[in-house]
């Protein structure tokens, strides 16, 4: 199946600076990516679309200055908390469809940030 | 909007008992729906994909089922193992992915 990758898998920063996360398509091409976050024992909440050429668009209640998404090519996708504060703290993973007709969503083994 | 329901929320069998896990849906204009699998702090894994035009899939122990018309779906996962043990995700795509909570599995030694 195909591989998505996810850098860097665990992060810990201070409050008030920013993270960037990348979430790569290893033998595919994905024009569009997605940005999710988890909470402990709850399940994903997609954040944001992420479009290769164009702007994200983020789910209602998204802080689109907070998390920067940049689609900087057709296998990289980066989200970047700025600012990060302790409530950012989170399991932030990324997924990529593949072309045709399945759209067989592909997933990143996720990013732990932790915000002190 | 749509709303995914997994039920049970956990399940714990002895080895070798079959697994059934279910997974509703309200909005049944779906493209495509799909199991994960995801271990504790890791990524989520694909386990199967029904495309809306199809009823089932199967691969190994595991068959899916997709009943679109009333919004269902069940995972079947055959003669268990510890090592089935996880959390099952199910995932509908309209325009966007949706999931439900998931139902975590413990299968016992």
């Amino acid at each position: 199946g195909a591989v998505v990758s996810q850098h860097p898998s665990r992060v810990i920063c201070k409050s008030g600076t920013s993270v960037k996360i990348e979430c790569r398509s290893l033998d595919f091409q994905a024009t569009t990516m997605f940005w999710y976050r988890q909470f402990p024992k709850q399940s994903l909440m997609l954040m944001a679309t992420s479009n290769e050429g164009s702007k994200a668009t983020y789910e209602q209640g998204v802080e689109k200055d907070k998390f920067l998404i940049n689609h900087a090519s057709l296998t990289l996708s980066t989200l970047t908390v700025t600012s990060a504060h302790p409530e950012d703290s989170s399991f932030y993973i990324c997924s990529a469809p593949t072309s045709g007709p399945s759209y067989e969503q592909y997933f990143g083994p996720g990013t732990r940030l932790t915000v002190t | 909007k749509q709303e995914v329901t997994q039920i049970p929320a956990a399940l714990s069998v002895p080895e070798g008992e079959n697994l059934v896990l279910n997974c509703s849906f309200t909005d049944s204009a779906i493209y495509n729906l799909q199991w994960f699998r995801q271990d504790p702090g890791k990524g989520l894994t694909s386990l199967l994909l029904i495309q809306s035009s199809q009823r089932e899939q199967t691969s190994g122990r595991l068959n899916a089922s997709l009943d679109k018309s009333s919004g269902r779906s069940t995972l079947y996962i055959a003669a268990s193992q510890p090592g089935d043990s996880a959390t099952y995700l199910c995932a509908v795509y309209d325009y966007k992915l949706s999931f439900g909570a998931g139902t975590t599995v413990t299968v016992r030694a």
